[in-house]
């Protein structure tokens, strides 16, 4: 199974700063990688696909680069909305495997 | 709108059977597969395993092998998943996400709002 390791677990902030979380796959997965939102007591919510596409409706606050073993979820500048729980996916094979979530709290 | 509705909260006792379903809506149901994932609190989601809408094949993560069953009703446009043999560790909040596939790639949206299992005695 491919192992996806998400830093740091979790990360303080303010509004308006700018964040990066990175991910981290145990094989190389080019770029079958997605990422999620998730704020408590609700399901995740898809952000991007192909580790840098941003889902139709996802502000372009939101980015996301990298490719084989290496991704980046980059957010410009904090909104209050955007604190919140965020996991990495890989869809390269399955089992699909997801990160253990990176929680931004400010 | 495209949305996944599931079945309510479970309260079980170890070795009981759980099952669950999940409504499709708003799209064509047979034209997609549907994954199960879970999520203990606090921790990262977790992949069950996936069924074809349309034939109605299925391929479960080892884990799970021998302990769960998926099915669906394309006439109700539902999905069930059927785990037995409950032990504590299978508390957790079940849910099901339609897989999206756009050429070689593919994620999960939308999700089932989930359904909590506990497992109790």
């Amino acid at each position: 199974d491919i192992q996806m390791t998400q830093s740091p677990s979790s990360l303080s902030a303010s509004v308006g700063d700018r964040v990066s979380i990175t991910c981290r796959a145990s094989h190389p997965i080019t770029t079958y990688l997605n990422w999620y939102q998730q704020k408590p007591g609700k399901a995740p919510k898809f952000l991007i696909y192909a580790a840098s596409s941003l889902q139709s409706g996802v502000p372009s606050r939101f980015s996301g680069s990298g490719s084989g073993t290496d991704f980046t979820l980059t957010i410009s500048s904090l909104q209050p909305e955007d604190f919140a729980t965020y996991y990495c996916q890989q869809s390269y094979n399955t089992p699909y495997t997801f990160g253990q979530g990176t929680k931004l709290e400010i | 709108q495209e949305q996944l509705v599931q079945s309510g909260a479970e309260v079980k006792k170890p070795g009981a059977s759980v099952k669950i379903s999940c409504k499709a809506s708003g799209y064509t149901f047979t034209s997609y597969y549907m994954h199960w994932v879970r999520q203990v609190p606090g921790q990262g989601p977790e992949w069950m395993g996936i069924i074809s809408s349309s034939a109605g094949t299925t391929s479960y993560a080892q884990k799970f092998q021998g302990r769960i069953t998926m099915a669906r009703d394309t006439s109700t446009s539902t999905v069930y998943m059927e785990l037995s043999s409950l032990r504590s560790e299978d508390t957790a909040l079940y849910y099901c996400a339609r897989e999206v596939v756009v050429g070689a790639t593919s994620w999960f949206d939308p999700w089932g709002q989930g359904t909590l299992v506990t497992v109790s005695s």
